[in-house]
């Protein structure tokens, strides 16, 4: 069974401070690698998608990078409007559905 | 329309009534999404429609929830016998078709809030 596992569920940055979170995952052949960003009461906005290993995308303080296991969403000296929760999702190359990891909670402190 | 549209936002039940929750995706998408979220939590899959047909509805928690497509649009989440575990967000996302550039780009709706007392 297709498994995404997101860490950590919660991180407290300084603004400024740069770091990363992690999406671990598991699928019987990967079609695409997508993280999306959730603000509160929202539903969740698309922000990447990847397809292979060694890919990466960018998009202004943020950068996701893909190998075969996990990703890493590469946040550069945030800001406090950076503040969200960031799911992971995978879909797998037999079926079009889309699975989501927990999320990890990101706040960004002024 | 411009985006997804859910409705209701919010429902408040009684335990044991039904509710439906509707979602009328974007004109075009022929893929629509399901998914629940509890509070604190992340998205758990419900159901996947490809135009009328669910291939995939491993996601539904029990019998007491169903879904249906018409039309190849709107598209109705019934919960039956309604429990208190049941209170989560529902969320409704839809994408293109399969094998179009772009497909697999969720754009989802700002979710049903149901809360059973």
């Amino acid at each position: 069974e297709d498994q995404v596992t997101q860490s950590p569920e919660a991180l407290r940055l300084q603004e400024g401070e740069s770091s990363s979170l992690n999406c671990s995952y598991t699928v019987s052949g990967l079609r695409g690698l997508f993280w999306y960003r959730q603000d509160p009461g929202k539903g969740p906005e698309f922000l990447f998608t990847l397809y292979s290993a060694g890919e990466e995308k960018e998009k202004e303080r943020l950068k996701a990078t893909l190998t075969k296991k996990e990703s890493f969403l590469h946040i550069t000296a945030p800001k406090p409007e950076d503040s969200a929760t960031y799911l992971c999702a995978v879909q797998a190359v037999n079926n079009n559905d889309m699975r989501f990891g927990a999320g990890t909670r990101l706040t960004v402190k002024p | 329309g411009a985006g997804v549209s859910q409705s209701p936002s919010n429902k408040v039940t009684e335990k044991g009534k039904d509710v439906e929750l509707r979602c009328d995706p974007i004109s075009g998408h022929t893929a629509l999404y399901w998914y629940r979220q509890s509070l604190g939590q992340g998205l758990e899959f419900l159901i996947y429609f490809q135009g009328n047909s669910a291939p995939d509805k491993s996601g539904l928690p029990s019998d007491r929830f169903s879904a249906e497509r018409t039309g190849g649009s709107v598209s109705t989440l019934t919960i039956q016998r309604t429990q208190q575990e049941d209170s989560a967000v529902y969320l409704c996302a839809s994408s293109l078709s399969p094998g179009v550039v772009g497909a697999n780009v969720l754009t989802f709706g700002a979710g049903s809030r149901l809360t059973v007392l």
